[in-house]
């Protein structure tokens, strides 16, 4: 069976400090991955997305950036963090057209 | 602007009645649909999807419904129960490898 992680749960960064999630998936081969954020009120916003190894498609200008140096391995980073980049990231996996997408339990960023 | 929306920020529902959300679309090559139910602090699972060849779907207590004419669907849970209080969120996704879209969601509050 398939299974996404995402780590760390919770993170606590200073602004200015850069910033490294990770996202790994298991028990499938050349998935689509995602990254999204949830921000209050602003429901799902895609910021990243990718159908192959360093192939990486961006949907919102940002100071994040996203990297996917493995098949079944999607990083999210940045240099320097505002506090804007605070919420809830999540990570998702599909095999393609039409099918579900399935997401990582998440991680609460907040920038002080 | 939003592909998809989600007009009604929160519904409260009593236990053992039919809970309805629902979903508008602009985007008209949008031909599948989604829904997802997401607790605090985790990540989306996904209940159930339906194909725009598709007016209806059903899974158990959940439903979903495609009015492609008025580019609508909606979910119908019956009957309601209190573990079924979460926020909903309406996706779509069109022809071609394409991310999905979610709309901003809808916190369900079923009570006892």
């Amino acid at each position: 069976s398939q299974t996404i992680h995402q780590w760390p749960a919770t993170l606590v960064q200073p602004v200015g400090s850069p910033l490294s999630l990770e996202c790994t998936v298991e028990g499938t081969s050349n998935p689509n991955l995602y990254w999204y954020r949830q921000a209050a009120g602003r429901g799902l916003q895609l910021l990243f997305y990718s159908v192959g190894i360093g192939q990486i498609s961006s949907e919102v200008p940002q100071n994040l950036s996203a990297s996917r140096p493995q098949d079944r391995q999607f990083i999210l980073s940045s240099k320097k963090l505002l506090l804007s980049d605070s919420g809830f990231y999540l990570c998702a996996w599909d095999r393609g057209q039409n099918t579900e997408a399935f997401f990582g339990q998440g991680t609460r960023l907040t920038v002080v | 602007d939003q592909q998809v929306k989600q007009n009604s920020p929160s519904l409260s529902v009593q236990e053992g009645r039919i809970s309805i959300l629902n979903c508008d679309y602009t985007n008209s090559m949008f031909d599948y649909f989604l829904w997802y139910k997401k607790y605090p602090a985790e990540g989306p699972t996904f209940l159930i999807s339906i194909s725009s060849i598709k007016d209806k779907n059903e899974d158990g207590r959940f439903t979903v419904f495609l009015n492609k004419s008025a580019k609508h669907l909606s979910l119908h849970i019956v009957p309601s129960q209190p573990g079924d209080s979460a926020v909903y969120f309406c996706a779509a996704s069109g022809s071609g490898n394409t991310p999905l879209v979610f709309g901003k969601g809808t916190r369900l509050s079923v009570i006892a």
